[in-house]
């Protein structure tokens, strides 16, 4: 069974960077049939797309945040990884890793999110 | 690349059925016909009900349909329950291999 799960610091200080992990387990990342992608949503706010990693490394970001947003398949081929530049508060969110479904774009599978708050 | 429009809530009672907007442009919602919904209940993961504007993930009640008309697509949930009360979130294709998020409705069972 497919599992995802986050990893990383809680605790980000302002103009740092902001780097999780995620660990996938019962699927893989180098098949290329998935997408596997980053979400966040800051407390009481809605889901934001941050980016995603398909098949040979390609990679895609939310035009907001693409300045500051790095993701990569970790050389285990068993973790691809989130890292966002010069954090803010506003960076404050659960942040979801993710899988999904290419041609139809949607997400199957969730990790179950990791708090990080960004704060001196 | 704007979040698709949502409204911030919707009610209705037991048995009857509530619609749930998702207003998009012609760069997302219009033109790719590529939208999903999820359902998110408090403090838990969001799971798809729709995709692809119409179709069911399997084990998703067929209380639960989506629609399209140009930039807006919509999710029809029918006889509601009141296991049916969560955040209800669209998503879209918006080319490129990027997806953009309404900003949530939460649906509120009487």
């Amino acid at each position: 069974q497919l599992q995802l799960q986050e990893s990383g610091p809680g605790l980000v200080k302002p103009s740092e960077t902001l780097s999780l992990t995620c660990t996938v387990s019962g699927d893989s990342i180098n098949s290329g049939s998935h997408y596997w992608g980053w979400i966040r949503q800051p407390p009481a706010k809605g889901l934001e797309w941050i980016g995603s990693i398909y098949f040979g490394g390609s990679t895609y970001y939310n035009p907001s945040l693409k300045s500051r947003v790095t993701i990569s398949v970790e050389t285990s081929k068993t973790q691809f990884s989130l890292k966002l530049s010069a954090v803010t508060a506003a960076d404050t969110a659960v942040y979801y890793c993710a899988r999904h479904i290419p041609y139809y774009y949607y997400i199957d599978v969730w990790g179950k999110g990791t708090t990080v708050t960004v704060s001196s | 690349q704007s979040a698709l429009t949502q409204p911030a809530s919707v009610s209705g009672s037991p048995g009857q059925s509530i619609t749930i907007s998702c207003t998009g442009t012609s760069s997302d919602v219009g033109t790719y016909n590529l939208v999903s919904w999820y359902q998110q209940h408090p403090g838990k993961v969001p799971k798809v009900m729709i995709y692809e504007v119409t179709k069911r993930p399997s084990g998703v009640s067929n209380r639960f349909s989506g629609s399209q008309s140009g930039n807006t697509a919509s999710l029809t949930i029918s006889g509601l329950q009141a296991e049916d009360e969560a955040e209800y979130y669209c998503c879209s294709y918006a080319g490129s291999s990027t997806l953009v998020f309404g900003g949530g409705t939460k649906l509120t069972v009487l």
